[in-house]
């Protein structure tokens, strides 16, 4: 069975333009996070959807949006890109909300100029 | 103070040894603990996952929870070469309003030398 699958793999942007990063969970997993790990650190929860929802929110600017579709695939969109934005945006799925283990994509890298 | 510390390494062993590796954390909250390993430009990979205090095993791995000491390790015996990347220590608490938030340690570099 496939695992969460992320595209595109590597992206190049510069400041102050849009992004839109996208994942597929694996078959049958319902929920979907989005992280940001910057280089050398850990990843920071950016978002949470399940059955279309958001479910939970982390500590980062309104800039970054998201949404879930009817077959659990969601999207990650940043607007006004800063410097700062660079790092490796990871997807993670689970069955339902409050599930544990999650599974992680390979991520997008993203790169800003 | 974050959350969830973890010591940045590098951790150096030879072929063979046994690695240690650990988080400390603050929010007595928690009741999910994972262990993802991470090779480099890859997503985090599940290790070991534990559900509250006690130790778990797979394999050559020991994962172990001491919720009274807010203090959670992974032990990896017989280690290879191909153990060598970062590992992230995870954590998350229970119920509907936690959803399905991790919170990760900064990760530990782990170079195992032939």
């Amino acid at each position: 069975d496939a695992g969460v699958t992320q595209s595109p793999t590597h992206l190049i942007k510069t400041r102050g333009q849009h992004v839109t990063l996208r994942c597929s969970p694996i078959s049958g997993h319902k929920s979907v996070s989005w992280y940001q790990q910057v280089l050398g650190q850990g990843p920071q929860f950016i978002f949470q959807y399940y059955e279309k929802e958001e479910r939970g929110r982390g500590n980062f600017p309104d800039r970054f949006s998201a949404r879930q579709f009817p077959n659990y695939s969601s999207e990650l969109n940043v607007n006004a890109l800063l410097l700062g934005d660079s790092a490796l945006y990871l997807c993670a799925s689970s069955i339902r909300t409050g599930d544990q283990p999650q599974h992680f994509g390979d991520g997008t890298r993203l790169s800003i100029l | 103070q974050k959350e969830v510390e973890q010591d940045p390494g590098p951790l150096s062993v030879p072929e063979g040894a046994i690695v240690s590796l650990n988080c400390t954390y603050s929010n007595s909250a928690f009741q999910y603990f994972m262990w993802y390993r991470q090779y480099s430009r890859k997503g985090p990979e599940l290790l070991m996952y534990t559900y509250s205090s006690g130790n778990k095993e797979d394999g050559r791995f020991t994962a172990q929870v001491d919720k009274s000491s807010k203090y959670i390790s992974l032990f990896i015996r017989d280690s290879q070469p191909s153990d060598s990347a970062t590992y992230l220590c995870a954590m998350s608490a229970e119920g509907r309003a936690a959803g399905n938030k991790l919170t990760f340690g900064g990760g530990t570099r782990v170079l195992v030398k032939p």
